[in-house]
């Protein structure tokens, strides 16, 4: 079975501060992991997927394998990245996504 | 570029009443899935579609069943509706060719 684990509920944090959304797996194989964020109940939109190794909008995420984890990073926060942060895990082939229970991030000034 | 379309964009029902959501994937994604997300709640696996045919099955009622057709396009057809089936719908694709998939808007449903 897969699982993801996103421990906090709400990270609330002030501009220019760093950010770290924790995120842990559970998955038996090889997984894809990703990031979505969703902004006031809009859509989910791809923020990373961790074989990319790609930075968008400044936030990074490596996978550990040996934490089983995820995290997603940016150094300096900035208002307009209030959202809810999705973390997402894959399996193997044509599998589906299954999600966290997601973080609120906000982001005052 | 083309996203997931989907259609329609809300939706008010009263209960005991059917609805149907439609979804028209990005153009060559050949798989569908369809999440329910309720009010503060993460999006829960419904069910998706490979090929035309069923791929996976996850927390969709036996009130609801889906289809995807020859263009690919996928039907959600909810049935009895009930006050708990309100939320917000999502409809995502993926393609032969990568592991990443993508998302509609969502189509938001009420039952009154």
């Amino acid at each position: 079975a897969q699982r993801v684990t996103q421990p906090e509920k709400l990270l609330s944090v002030f501009k220019g501060a760093p950010v770290e959304l924790k995120c842990n797996y559970s998955y038996s194989g090889s997984p894809e992991l990703f990031w979505y964020v969703q902004y006031s109940r809009q859509r989910l939109q791809l923020l990373l997927r961790h074989i990319s190794r790609e930075s968008i909008k400044g936030f990074t995420a490596d996978l550990n394998k040996g934490e089983t984890s995820f995290h997603l990073k940016k150094p300096f926060a900035q208002e307009e990245d209030s959202a809810m942060y999705y973390c997402a895990l894959s399996g193997t082939g044509y599998s589906t996504l299954t999600f966290g229970k997601g973080t609120m991030l906000l982001v005052s000034p | 570029a083309a996203g997931v379309i989907q259609s329609p964009r809300h939706l008010i029902k009263e209960k005991r009443e059917t609805a149907t959501l439609k979804c028209y994937p990005i153009p060559r994604h050949d798989t569908v899935y369809w999440y329910q997300q309720g009010p503060g709640q993460d999006p829960q696996f419904l069910i998706s579609f490979y090929e035309k045919m069923q791929s996976d099955k996850g927390s969709i009622p036996d009130r609801f069943s889906a289809q995807q057709f020859s263009d690919y396009h996928s039907e959600l057809n909810m049935s009895s509706l009930e006050l708990g089936d309100s939320a917000l719908y999502f409809c995502a694709s993926r393609g032969a060719s990568g592991n990443t998939i993508y998302f509609g808007e969502g189509s938001w449903l009420t039952v009154v």
